[in-house]
């Protein structure tokens, strides 16, 4: 079975400070996808970064990166020079490779406040 | 904008009563995922559709049912509504990305209330 953990109900920044929004997983596929996405108050979902499991270096998308670490099946998003309107829900999610008709699943989500 | 139509965007309706929610993909795009958002249980993954056949199901409902037509939309069609029902509906549809990762582009969903 899979699972994601998000442990970090809400986070609190002010602008210009980097944040790193925690997830932990767990899955019996050898190879796997890694996702975050963002959802503003606007309800949409939006894709930020993906990392695959046998990627040699972690992803990066601008002001986001994935620090990912294998051994300890970890994959916290960084956001660097936090700005206003990254306040947002952000989800962790997961997906295996090798199956046909596995679906993406979600963590319960963190909620980021960011400052001035 | 994601390219992933949804409607309609808020429906309200009363307990009993069957409603269609509707996706239409991405250009290109032959899957269709469905899922449900709610405060307690967060984001459950409903059913995927492939080209017109099923493909995964998830935590759906014997009251919910979905179908992918020939020109790729969806629908999800749920009927015997109870309270619990409300929920934001959203549709996603999938590009594969590189080393074979798939990518899910989200529509902006349904506000489903069950009154």
């Amino acid at each position: 079975a899979q699972k994601i953990t998000q442990t970090q109900p809400g986070m609190f920044v002010q602008e210009k400070e980097a944040v790193t929004l925690d997830c932990t997983y767990d899955t019996s596929d050898p190879s796997y996808g890694l996702f975050w996405y963002k959802q503003p108050s606007s309800g949409e979902m939006i894709f930020l970064i993906y990392q695959g499991s046998y990627d040699q270096q972690n992803a990066t998308e601008g002001r986001y990166s994935l620090n990912f670490q294998k051994a300890r099946k970890s994959a916290n998003l960084v956001i660097s020079a936090s700005q206003l309107g990254d306040s947002a829900m952000y989800f962790c999610a997961m997906r295996g490779l090798n199956q046909a008709g596995t679906a993406l699943i979600f963590g319960k989500g963190t909620t980021l406040s960011v400052s001035s | 904008d994601s390219g992933v139509t949804q409607t309609p965007k808020h429906l309200i309706t009363a307990t009993g009563q069957r409603v269609t929610l509707r996706c239409s993909p991405r250009s290109g795009d032959l899957s269709v995922y469905w899922y449900q958002q709610s405060l307690d249980q967060g984001l459950q993954f409903l059913i995927q559709y492939y080209n017109g056949e099923e493909r995964a199901k998830g935590n759906i409902l014997e009251r919910f049912s979905a179908q992918q037509f020939p020109d790729l939309h969806s629908e999800l069609n749920l009927s015997s509504l109870e309270l619990g029902d409300s929920a934001l509906y959203f549709c996603a549809s999938s590009v594969m990305n590189r080393a074979g990762g798939e990518k899910l582009f989200f529509g902006s969903g349904t506000q489903l209330s069950v009154l």
